[in-house]
Parts: structure tokens; sequence; C-alpha cells
């Protein structure tokens, strides 16, 4: 079945130091979407990228979505403490349901 | 506008009994979804319904049971509950189940089974 895989695990920064966190399908991906959890919170939708090679800016936090359309990345840039918390994302074939990759927990340190 | 809605936050159940966990959404949306989340396992989809009267299962629907009888209902039973159901639980809905509709979660419900 599709699998979408999300590395790293876990990532501990000092404030001010960039973050990325990488997903990955095994299949190719009709659109990518991306959430935020915070500790204790519920995932709250960011963005979703459909195009091949689609590159999204929120403020410091810049999306990508690979041209083979099978994988994403979510860069940070300079953390701050407000960013804490788990970044999923969530991959759709078509046809199927979204499948969400395990999540990479982001800890700063201030 | 509530959003999605789940209770109860919090339960403690012993093993072998059955609960319902309640979950209300108010903004029209046709689809919903149920979620457990894990350590290190992401969140996994229990069981989803399209629509009213239309339920299916999802990747781990063993031990749960859902209906959805109105719009803005989609409760999920525990039949008899056992440990390895302990785990944080989201229910969630969107417009409809195509592509390039945003999940909206509610807050979570803690489920303890010891």
């Amino acid at each position: 079945g599709q699998q979408v895989m999300q590395i790293p695990q876990y990532q501990h920064v000092q404030e001010g130091e960039d973050f990325t966190t990488y997903c990955n399908s095994s299949t190719t991906l009709s659109n990518i979407q991306w959430y935020k959890q915070r500790p204790g919170g519920h995932p709250v939708f960011l963005i979703q990228l459909v195009k091949s090679g689609e590159v999204k800016k929120q403020k410091r936090l810049t999306f990508q979505f690979g041209e083979a359309k099978k994988n994403s990345s979510l860069h940070i840039t300079a953390t701050q403490t407000t960013d804490v918390g788990t970044y999923f994302c969530a991959g759709r074939v078509r046809g199927s349901r979204l499948t969400f990759g395990e999540g990479t927990q982001l800890t700063v340190n201030p | 506008n509530a959003g999605v809605t789940q209770t109860p936050k919090f339960q403690v159940l012993k093993t072998g009994q059955s609960m319902t966990l309640q979950c209300a959404q108010d903004m029209n949306h046709e689809y919903m979804s149920w979620y457990r989340q894990d350590p290190g396992m992401g969140l996994r989809l229990i069981h989803y319904s399209v629509g009213a009267g239309i339920t299916d299962q999802g990747e781990v629907p063993n031990g749960y049971n859902v209906s959805r009888s109105t719009t803005e209902d989609f409760p999920l039973r525990l039949l008899s509950a056992a440990p390895s159901q302990t785990s944080v639980y989201f229910c969630a809905s969107s417009y409809s189940r195509d592509s390039g509709n945003t999940i909206y979660f509610g807050e979570g419900s803690w489920l303890t089974v010891v």
C-alpha cells in the first residue's frame, strides 16, 4: 500500500538555527499537505502543494514539492520557540485516501 | 463557529469496558474520519465516512465501530476496550474526500485503558 515516510523523527535546534523535514512517498502523489501539531494540541493545516516542483512560502516557512511528485520538504529559517511542535506531511495518491507521515518532532532551545 | 467538537477530552477505561467517543462538526462537511495517534506512528485512519449513512474502514479498524446517521455526528465506539487501544483519538472533517480539501481536526480525546 501507499507509504509516506518522513525524516527525521526528532530534531533539536538552537533558536535561530534552520530546520528541515523531508517527506518521501513510494508512489507519485496527486498532492501533499503539511500540518503542524503543537505539544498537547491537534494537527492544524499549514499548506497544500499540487504542482510538480511547486514552492510556496509562509513567512519563515518554505514548502517544496519534488519534480516527480514523490517527495516534499518543509524548511524553517531562523527557528523561534513558537515553532516547537510536530510537523506532519500527508500525501494522497489519486483515488486513494490521505496518508500521513510519522511526523518530525521539533524542539527549539532558547 | 465551533468547528469539530470531540468529547470526552480524557477517559480512563478498564479492560473489557465499552464506550463511545463523540464527534460533531458544524461546517456541513461531507467527509468525516477518526484517527488514532501513537508515539512514532503518526496518524492512522480508523474509520471514515463520505456522507450520512455511509461508512468504511480505514487502516486500523479492528475493535472500533462507527455510524453516521446525520451529517453532523460521527461517533466512534470501542466495543471491548483493550490496553492496545490506549491512544489519542482525533476526529476530523473536510468538505469532501477529494484532493484539495483541508482536513479540520478536533482537539483530541486522550484514552487510557487499564
